[in-house]
């Protein structure tokens, strides 16, 4: 079967680091999207790892582990308008299966 | 500017009624995607386009249906055997016929009264 797990809310403190996990059960993978959504808007791109390792874009780095089946998004210098759902999604042949989403709050 | 428009961005829908929602890119992508986003859950799709006249069925297709007949339209039609039809629909486009990175339209909501 297929199957994205992440944690449903996170909070974290304005200038902090936070770390959003996410694990994935899919068959065809071929990488790992991350997607942020601010609320009623449409998801925007992050991300995207097809190899091991960690990527860094900014304040914002995306790891993967193919072999665990695992990939985290770290958000460092937190600011208030960071403050949005991160999606994880896999890419698997042709499409991609999305996660729930979490939730981040960024408190002053 | 390039993008994807959706509309419209609220539609309140009697029980019964079919509605149909219009996405249109000027991206000259290939592919295009509808997917339906509520509460506490992620982003399902219910079909996808990877070329033109052709369409496959995503994991939630039933009470949907679409047609693409032209590269830059992919109009979702939300039929009265939709069973829960309010929700958040996104449509998003992405270059070439694999899942490359996908540009989102802003959505629409469809409420059924």
């Amino acid at each position: 079967g297929q199957n994205i797990d992440q944690p449903t809310e996170m909070t974290a403190t304005e200038g902090a680091i936070v770390q959003i996990n996410c694990t994935y059960q899919t068959s065809g993978f071929n990488g790992l999207f991350w997607y942020q959504q601010h609320a009623g808007e449409a998801p925007t791109f992050l991300s995207y790892n097809v190899l091991d390792g960690l990527e860094e874009k900014g304040r914002f780095s995306s790891f993967l582990s193919r072999s665990k089946g695992y990939s985290y998004l770290l958000l460092k210098e937190l600011q208030m308008k960071d403050s949005a759902s991160y999606l994880c999604a896999a890419h698997n042949t042709d499409k991609l299966i999305f996660g729930t989403g979490t939730r981040l709050q960024v408190f002053p | 500017d390039g993008g994807i428009t959706q509309s419209p961005k609220y539609l309140f829908r009697k029980e019964g009624q079919n509605v149909t929602l219009s996405c249109e890119q000027n991206l000259n992508h290939d592919a295009m995607y509808w997917y339906r986003q509520d509460p506490g859950q992620g982003l399902r799709l219910i079909y996808y386009s990877q070329i033109v006249n052709d369409f496959q069925k995503g994991d939630i297709a039933e009470g949907y249906s679409v047609s693409r007949e032209k590269k830059e339209s992919f109009p979702l039609t939300v039929t009265s055997a939709q069973k829960n039809p309010t929700a958040f629909y996104l449509c998003a486009s992405s270059l070439g016929s694999g899942a490359n990175v996908l540009t989102f339209g802003a959505g629409s909501r469809l409420t059924v009264l």
